[in-house]
């Protein structure tokens, strides 16, 4: 799986949209983007994930660029409760291999000041 | 929908002793992981369920570690003689099927200590 590059930590206001980057400058052409997160003491958490297109949920925005280089992920109106550690991580997307083993880098700490 | 649920949520045992925890993933899931988080670290994977197929135990630190998944649903896996550096959040997964473009979701985990 492509490297991932995500800065250390974030702040952000509550209230405000949260965009965490993510650099994957590598990637295939047959590599998704995934986003989890994890809260303290918590299990890591599933937000959103993407190929090519921009996808939105209900928790969140992903926006790749055109090269797919790189992406953002949009918390549109982040809460104190969004305090977490954001992984993006790259995964092929054939089920080939033993490639389902999932890893986390050291992600970003997103901290939602009041 | 439900989601993955764990249990015990925490457990606390003695050095020796054997415990079991139990997973039930996501209703019609035939995915199932295991992974374990030490404090501060990363995820560990230990081992994968995909329906009917053998499971890959590769990520098992040692003989003690073993895990069964019932009826292609709920998961328990068992440490025996457990030790001081099996400490650790045991975490399971399930996705509707094992390939890249599909997420797995996580349960709350089992927070394991052992004394």
């Amino acid at each position: 799986d492509a490297k991932t590059t995500q800065p250390t930590s974030m702040d952000c206001a509550e209230g405000r949209a949260a965009n965490l980057p993510c650099n994957h400058s590598t990637i295939s052409g047959n590599e998704y983007v995934y986003w989890y997160r994890q809260i303290h003491s918590q299990g890591p958490q599933y937000i959103i994930h993407g190929l090519k297109n921009n996808e939105t949920n209900e928790m969140a925005s992903l926006i790749i660029t055109e090269d797919r280089k790189s992406s953002t992920l949009i918390l549109p109106h982040a809460t104190l409760r969004d305090t977490a550690v954001y992984y993006c991580i790259v995964r092929v997307a054939d089920s080939g291999g033993s490639n389902y083993k999932l890893t986390f880098g050291k992600g970003t700490l997103l901290t939602v000041n009041p | 929908g439900a989601g993955v649920s764990q249990s015990p949520s925490n457990k606390v045992t003695e050095k020796g002793k054997d415990v079991e925890l139990r997973c039930d993933p996501i209703s019609g899931h035939t995915a199932l992981y295991w992974y374990r988080q030490s404090l501060g670290q990363g995820l560990e994977f230990l081992i994968y369920f995909q329906g009917n197929s053998a499971p890959d135990k590769s990520g098992l630190p040692s003989d003690r570690f073993s895990a069964e998944r019932t009826g292609g649903s709920v998961s328990t896996l068992t440490i025996q003689r457990t030790q001081q550096e099996d400490s650790a959040v045991y975490l399971c997964a399930s996705s509707s099927r094992w390939s890249g473009s599909t997420a797995q979701y996580f349960g709350p985990g089992t927070r394991l200590t052992v004394l």
